[in-house]
């Protein structure tokens, strides 16, 4: 199985800052790498696909980048609507599999 | 538009067998490219991906879970059922179903682009 590395597990930001989560995986997944959004109580919901491609309706604050093992997602101006929990994913392979997730908190 | 939409027991003891239901609208499980997963999230966890069943009937699961799992489709009632056996404690979570991603172009086979709401399954006796 393809183990994937978030980093960190929790971070403290204010409103307007620049923010980057980590994914590292196990071994090389190209590009295959997918980041999620999810607050509390409510299902994840798919923010970028392929590493760097913004899903539709995705406010173009967000970004990522990275292949290979490693990977990042950015938020260049954090909003107040921004403060959730973000998975990565691997698509790769099966068995499919997520990073333990970054919480990010007002600061 | 596309919606799923999770049903089943909140509550069953261990040992027992859980059957989970996904019903979905907007799209069909019969279009290449498609297919529906379940996803469960313990409270407070992150997620873990459980199962796969694609346009064509091909399934994946788990490895660590593939034992107990079973994922089946009924394109004529727009359904994805869920079975999962000898439930214990630990399998106490949220359970989604999502389908997969797909653009007016491509559809990316392992990426979920829609999700249901959940549904909180508490094991115990």
């Amino acid at each position: 199985d393809i183990q994937m590395t978030q980093s960190p597990s929790s971070l403290s930001a204010s409103v307007g800052d620049i923010i980057t989560i980590t994914c590292r995986a196990s071994q090389s997944i190209s590009d295959y790498l997918n980041w999620y959004q999810q607050k509390p109580g409510k299902a994840p919901k798919l923010l970028i696909y392929d590493a760097f491609r913004l899903q539709s309706g995705v406010p173009s604050r967000f970004s990522g980048s990275g292949s290979g093992t490693d990977f990042t997602l950015t938020i260049s101006s954090l909003q107040p609507e921004d403060f959730a929990t973000y998975f990565c994913q691997q698509s790769s392979s099966t068995p499919l599999t997520f990073g333990g997730g970054t919480k990010v908190e007002i600061k | 538009q596309i919606t799923l939409r999770e049903s089943g027991p909140t509550l069953v003891k261990p040992t027992q067998t859980l059957t989970l239901t996904c019903s979905f609208s907007g799209f069909s499980l019969s279009t290449s490219g498609v297919g529906v997963g379940w996803i469960r999230q313990p409270p407070g966890k992150a997620l873990e991906w459980l199962a796969l069943i694609y346009w064509d009937d091909d399934k994946y699961y788990s490895p660590s879970l593939k034992s107990r799992l079973t994922i089946t489709r009924d394109t004529s009632k727009n359904q994805v059922v869920l079975t999962m056996t000898n439930m214990d404690p630990v399998d106490t979570a949220t359970y989604y179903c999502a389908r997969t991603h797909c653009t007016s172009s491509s559809c990316y086979v392992r990426v979920f682009g829609y999700w249901g709401q959940g549904t909180l399954v508490t094991v115990s006796s």
